[in-house]
């Protein structure tokens, strides 16, 4: 079946503008996540949503970042005033419910995102 | 902040030779999972340990745990040129949240 999706597959912004980035999780899992990658570092947590909500977004790292699942399914995440410090790869996953410490997490294959 | 800690940081090795690489953390877990990454992109889920399991088998790889030492290994047996990849160990040190480490950069001569 098919896995998690992400799009685009690169970005190339300016500093200070606004971009969305679209996280397509595999039907029917619950649970979603967004992480960091910077290069040579392992994935950094962003934010979890259980359904529509944002189960728990402590690893959002200032308040230009915000990510949205309206119906529960598709999420985006968005970033604000763009700064070249936030260039990096930007990963989705999936799984199948709640109670993430049970369950693998199905990534995405990430948006390279480079602020100019 | 990251809560694990991959060693070596690089690896390189013959093909069909093991290949061991560690993983250790800070804080108790409820799991500790592995995932493997070729050229930066996606990751893939290798295997899942509990914290009340010690060792772990699937294929090719052996994990271990040991909670008391706050320590992971994972063993790839016979390695192959197509495991060349960067390995990663992620915990669950605050139940939704995985921490993911550093990560350990495997290349396997053919």
């Amino acid at each position: 079946g098919a896995g998690v999706s992400q799009t685009p597959s690169n970005k190339v912004t300016e500093k200070g503008k606004y971009v969305e980035l679209r996280c397509d999780p595999i039907s029917g899992h619950t649970a979603l996540y967004w992480y960091r990658q910077s290069l040579g570092q392992g994935p950094e947590f962003l934010i979890y949503f259980q359904g529509t909500g944002a189960a728990d977004d402590s690893g959002l790292p200032n308040d230009r970042f915000f990510a949205v699942r309206p119906e529960g399914s598709v999420s985006t995440l968005k970033i604000q005033r763009t700064e070249r410090g936030d260039s990096a790869v930007y990963l989705c996953a999936s799984s199948l419910g709640g109670g993430a410490y049970q369950e693998t997490q199905y990534f995405g294959p990430g948006t390279r995102l480079l602020v100019l | 902040s990251q809560q694990g800690e991959e060693d070596p940081q690089a690896l390189s090795i013959q093909e069909g030779e093991n290949a061991t690489m560690n993983c250790s953390y800070k804080t108790s877990i409820n799991n500790l999972q592995w995932y493997r990454q070729n050229s930066g992109r996606g990751l893939v889920h290798l295997i899942l340990i509990r914290s009340n399991e010690r060792e772990k088998h699937s294929g090719r790889l052996r994990v271990t745990l040991d909670t008391s030492k706050k320590s992971s290994s994972l063993l790839i047996t016979a390695s192959r040129a197509a495991d060349t990849a960067s390995y990663f160990c992620a915990t669950d040190a605050r139940g939704n949240q995985f921490y993911f480490g550093t990560g350990t950069s495997l290349t396997v001569i053919p």
